[in-house]
């Protein structure tokens, strides 16, 4: 079956603009997640969803980061007034549920900030 | 905070012979630990996970090891090949249940060929 799939694949943006990057989950995984990956490092927790709520958004670095998913499946996150240090991989993971541990990401996002 | 760490970088080893990567954690309370694998341009791919209950969990050429008294990890793999040249990262769950995990930095393993 089809994996975890995110779009674009690339982004270049200027700096103060507005991006979405798309994640669109495993059929039947309820659990979502966003990570973010700089170089040379390991990926670092933004927000997760449970179905359409956010169970947990501690990770989002700013209120210019915001993500939704409204009907549970695919999910977008938005990021308002890009700054340089946006620049960064943004994967999404999903797994099937609570008590289900395993999570499946996605290839995903590149963004970069000129 | 709570990290998870490896001890390091990078990793060359010779086609055939058997690779350890090892990983050291902080926090005590975490009940799960996943080896992920990342390629170039790639997501994380999942190796093999293991649960705070276990010490120790076999999959196919690889095997993962769990020191709880010292808050150790490792990931072991069998007869080496050049497609295992990787990064691969350790991470852990704080808590029971579905919740986020936390990823080390990464050791990148080199295969020689």
């Amino acid at each position: 079956g089809a994996g975890v799939s995110q779009t674009p694949s690339n982004k270049v943006t200027e700096k103060g603009k507005y991006v979405e990057l798309r994640c669109d989950p495993i059929s039947g995984h309820t659990a979502l997640y966003w990570y973010r990956q700089s170089l040379g490092q390991g990926p670092e927790f933004l927000i997760y969803f449970q179905g359409t709520g956010a169970a947990d958004d501690s990770g989002l670095p700013n209120d210019r980061f915001f993500a939704v998913r409204p009907e549970g499946s695919v999910s977008t996150l938005k990021i308002q007034r890009t700054e340089r240090g946006d620049s960064a991989v943004y994967l999404c993971a999903s797994s099937l549920g609570p008590g289900n541990y395993e999570q499946y990401f996605g290839p995903g996002t590149r963004l970069t900030v000129t | 905070g709570e990290s998870v760490g490896l001890h390091l970088p990078t990793l060359s080893v010779q086609e055939g012979d058997n690779s350890i990567i090892n990983c050291a954690y902080s926090n005590s309370a975490s009940d799960y630990f996943i080896w992920y694998k990342q390629e170039s341009g790639k997501g994380p791919q999942f190796i093999i996970d293991i649960r705070s209950n276990m010490d120790k969990r076999q999959g196919q050429r690889v095997t993962v090891l769990l020191n709880k008294t010292v808050k150790h990890l490792s990931l072991q793999i069998a007869a080496t090949q050049p497609g295992d040249s990787a990064v691969y990262f350790c991470a852990e769950s704080p808590y029971s249940g579905n919740t986020p995990l936390v990823f080390g930095k990464g050791t990148r393993l080199s295969v020689i060929a």
